[in-house]
């Protein structure tokens, strides 16, 4: 089965500092695919960025970059420049191949300070 | 584009009613939905799936007679709470795929999610 494990419960982040966020896997599949959901106090998800496992090349979208080292099953998200609307829940997510569920993790509470 | 819509956004109802939750997908033909439930402070399970005219398929620990699945049209899935009771009080959110015209064949559509109460 697979395991998406977010280690940090909670994080803290100055205005305009950056911070990354972790998350690790456990698959034995070759074809998947990784996320990373915001869900602010609406609680609606919305996708940050996302990541094929077969591109070595990290994806990036604007501020948000993410860290993705296969061998090592670590898929962590960078988020410059952090700004006060950045402050959500951030879940990892997983999923295998391109027509499967999503497997999410425990999430990581970011919390922007002004 | 790729708009999931949830309907109701809240309910409240009491304990032993069954409560039905629609979600639609607004601009395209959702071939698979999903259906997670998330409690307070928690992560989003993944309650079941569910192919448009075929029967659901359901994670380990649902119920399935508990929680009815219907995905009768490629634009609507609804998940009906039978004789609910206080520990099904949760956040239920669906998601929605549109496989057939690869323009989404990466990404899940989230609704607004719906929030139950059981009294």
């Amino acid at each position: 089965a697979q395991t998406v494990t977010q280690s940090q419960p909670e994080m803290s982040v100055q205005e305009a500092e950056t911070v990354t966020l972790s998350c690790t896997y456990d698959t034995s599949e070759s074809d998947y695919y990784l996320f990373w959901y915001k869900q602010p106090p609406s609680r609606q998800m919305i996708l940050v960025i996302r990541q094929e496992a077969y591109k070595q090349q990290n994806a990036t979208e604007n501020r948000f970059s993410v860290n993705f080292q296969k061998a090592a099953k670590s898929f962590s998200l960078k988020i410059s420049d952090s700004q006060l609307g950045d402050a959500a829940m951030y879940f990892c997510a997983y999923r295998r191949g391109n027509n499967n569920d999503m497997r999410f993790g425990a999430g990581t509470r970011l919390t922007v300070k002004p | 584009g790729a708009v999931v819509s949830q309907h109701p956004s809240w309910v409240i109802c009491k304990s032993g009613t069954s409560v039905k939750i629609e979600c639609r997908s607004l601009d395209f033909q959702a071939t698979t939905m999903f259906w997670y439930r998330q409690f307070p402070k928690q992560s989003l399970m993944l309650m079941a799936t569910s192919n448009e005219g075929s029967k659901a398929t359901y994670e380990q620990g649902v119920e399935k007679d508990k929680f009815l699945i219907n995905h009768a049209s490629l634009t609507l899935s609804t998940l009906t709470v039978t004789s609910a009771h206080p520990e099904d009080s949760s956040f239920y959110i669906c998601s929605a795929r549109d496989y057939l015209s690869g323009r989404a064949n990466y990404e899940q559509f989230f609704g607004p999610g719906t929030r139950l109460t059981v009294l």
